[in-house]
């Protein structure tokens, strides 16, 4: 069975850092093209970021040159580094299976960006 | 620039048939989609992959009340038989060399 186990979110001042973890299990993260969603109160799904599994590496204008998409095989985990965290950073984050079987979400970790 | 418009909200009678759409940008009229369910309070469901063709692919589990179609720019999620767990948000989504891109979702009301 395919499972996504999201953690690391909590409150977090402005301009600080935070790292998400996405833990895998029933299938291989390095195999897979891997996204970050995010979700702000009340509103829609938003791509953050994706990983292909030859390791390439993709972001929304909205995070670039602050977020870092990686992935650790030995441990089956993909994460998110985000840095310079701003209050509209503030959203439930998902990690989700990505091209071509969009098939599996985790449940998401909440990130509130405030002081 | 890819862009995926959905109507904000939409309506059916319980046991009734509804009809999503998600339409693509010009220029961009030959991609696939991918469509999501989220219920309340809960995290996205993956539904079903719907191609330019109309073939469509479902998430394991998906009811068969469930279908995708296509025509032109346009994508559709026909859920027939309306149950009340239908009541939910839909999104779709499509992807590009480096990009992904999701819809605004489609808030359904079921009556």
């Amino acid at each position: 069975e395919v499972q996504l186990v999201e953690s690391g979110g909590g409150l977090i001042q402005p301009g600080g850092s935070l790292r998400l973890s996405c833990a895998a299990s029933g299938f291989t993260v390095s195999s897979n093209y891997m996204s970050w969603v995010r979700q702000a109160p009340g509103r829609g799904l938003e791509w953050v970021s994706v990983i292909y599994s030859g390791g390439s590496t993709y972001y929304a204008d909205s995070v670039k040159g602050r977020f870092t998409i990686s992935r650790d095989n030995s441990k089956n985990t993909l994460y998110l580094q985000m840095n310079s965290l701003r209050a509209e950073d503030t959203a439930v984050y998902y990690c989700a299976t990505d091209y071509p079987r969009f098939d599996y979400w985790g449940q998401g970790t909440l990130v509130t960006v405030s002081s | 620039q890819l862009v995926l418009t959905q109507s904000p909200s939409a309506s059916a009678s319980l046991g009734a048939s509804v009809k999503l759409t998600c339409t693509l940008s010009s220029g961009h009229s030959s991609y696939a989609i991918a469509w999501h369910q989220q219920q309340p309070e809960k995290g996205p469901r993956y539904l079903m992959k719907v191609n330019n063709d109309g073939s469509h692919s479902k998430g394991d589990g998906i009811p068969d009340r469930f279908s995708g179609s296509s025509s032109g720019a346009e994508r559709y999620l026909t859920i027939s038989s309306l149950q009340s767990e239908d009541e939910a948000d839909y999104y779709c989504q499509t992807w590009g060399t480096g990009i992904r891109v999701f819809g605004g979702g489609t808030k359904l009301t079921v009556l």
